[in-house]
């Protein structure tokens, strides 16, 4: 079956404006990640959901990340207020469940906050 | 917190030959979750190997194995018989077991060249 799938995959945002990443989950799975990838820090996880409800925010300080459950397989990630430093790529991952521990992951969004 | 420590930022092989990537982490827990990803130039990161820390066996999957050193806190993955298509970056990951906050820590990753 098809995998998680991400758009858009590169995305360039005047900084100070507000963008929106969406992720495609793999059908069935029910909790979906979040992570930023940066070159040379590695990845980090932003927030994960489990089935409709938000679950966590750790990893960023920032209230400016917030992700959204629109559908069951569907998460977007929204960015407030973009700053330089989130230019990074944006991974998402889905996994059966909080008691599956294999996540997959999708191509990533490249984000560039000029 | 847990941390992931990839300390060799690129490594290269000969085609065929065996290369090992390290990967050392620190944690409180005693039961836990290693990982290896493998994540090629197209981005799309895919699972290599697991290892469950209860498991004293060290992991296979065909060319590639683990050393999973508990003690130590250490987690190497050996890729036997290389391969050109092995090229891209590995991550080595943490997991606290599921259900109980399963994010997933990654080490800052290695980029592996396989060279013809």
């Amino acid at each position: 079956g098809a995998g998680v799938s991400q758009s858009p995959r590169y995305k360039v945002a005047k900084r100070g404006r507000d963008v929106a990443l969406r992720c495609d989950s793999i059908s069935g799975h029910v909790t979906l990640y979040w992570y930023r990838q940066t070159l040379g820090q590695g990845s980090e996880v932003l927030t994960y959901s489990q089935s409709d409800a938000q679950r966590d925010k750790s990893g960023r300080p920032s209230g400016r990340f917030s992700a959204e459950r629109p559908e069951r397989s569907v998460s977007t990630l929204k960015i407030q207020r973009t700053e330089q430093g989130d230019s990074a790529v944006y991974l998402c991952a889905s996994s059966l469940g909080l008691a599956e521990n294999e996540q997959f992951f999708g191509p990533g969004t490249r984000l560039t906050v000029l | 917190a847990q941390t992931v420590t990839q300390s060799q930022p690129e490594m290269s092989v000969q085609e065929a030959e065996t290369v090992t990537l390290s990967c050392t982490y620190d944690t409180s827990e005693n039961n836990y979750y290693l990982f290896w990803y493998k994540q090629p130039p197209s981005r799309q990161m895919i699972l290599v190997i697991r290892q469950e820390a209860y498991k004293q066996q060290n992991a296979t999957e065909n060319r590639f194995s683990v050393n999973f050193q508990k003690a130590a806190k250490s987690f190497s993955l050996k890729i036997s018989d290389s391969q050109l298509g092995d090229t891209a970056m590995y991550f080595c990951a943490f997991m606290n077991p599921p259900g109980a906050n399963s994010k997933l820590t990654f080490g800052k990753g290695i980029t592996l060249s396989v060279r013809p």
